[in-house]
């Protein structure tokens, strides 16, 4: 089974900081997904990275898919409390989502 | 839009009850999933289904079945509840394997 770890764990950080969240794995993936998750909801996705060294912006959120599609990051510029969530990475082996592996979540607090 | 729901937000159930969460879909999805949610391991499949009556094991199965009898409608159950089963459980769907994945709001079950 292949593990995505990411990191922090927690973060918590003013509004209008900078943050960057990372997602790691010893295994190689097709593709990589990143969702935002909100208390009582169940996770929304954001964006799916597909090409080694691909880069996605979404307004103020970046997504890099690494060169060797083991790794991932989300880098978030001046965060709003309207980020505040839970950031889920999920890698898939093949072209479906059959099977996705999940990250073990980063729990961002953006403070006012 | 999409529109994934379950049966229950919340659920208090007694070790070796039976338990059914219900997920039903609205958008004519072929494929169908259940994960369940534990701090910092993130989202684990537990099954999925990719037609009526067909189902397939993910990657922690034990202990639970499912029931797909008609397309919109998938359901989890606990033949005999154990505390170790104290979760939250997300049911999915999409249209095919390259789709979005779409998520319910869960069910936070509690076995006493």
């Amino acid at each position: 089974t292949q593990l995505l770890e990411q990191s922090p764990q927690f973060l918590s950080i003013q509004e209008g900081e900078n943050l960057t969240v990372y997602c790691n794995s010893s295994s190689v993936f097709s593709s990589l997904q990143w969702y935002r998750q909100e208390p009582g909801e169940g996770p929304v996705l954001l964006v799916t990275v597909v090409t080694g060294g691909e880069v996605k912006k979404l307004k103020r959120l970046t997504f890099q898919f690494g060169d060797a599609r083991k790794d991932s990051s989300l880098h978030i510029t001046a965060a709003q409390p309207g980020d505040t969530g839970l950031y889920l990475c999920a890698g898939a082996v093949g072209f479906g989502n059959e099977k996705l592996t999940f990250g073990t979540g980063t729990r961002l607090t953006i403070i006012p | 839009d999409v529109k994934v729901t379950q049966s229950s937000r919340y659920l208090v159930k007694r070790t070796g009850e039976k338990v059914f969460l219900e997920c039903v879909q609205d958008m004519d999805h072929e494929n169908m999933f259940w994960y369940r949610q534990d701090p910092g391991l993130g989202l684990r499949l537990i099954y999925f289904s990719y037609d009526v009556k067909m189902k397939e094991k993910g990657d922690i199965p034990e202990g639970y079945s499912v029931s797909r009898e008609k397309k919109e409608r998938f359901s989890l159950i606990l033949e005999s509840a154990s505390t170790n089963q104290t979760s939250m459980y997300l049911c999915a769907s999409d249209r095919d394997s390259t789709d979005t994945q779409y998520f319910g709001p869960g069910t936070r079950l509690t076995v006493l």
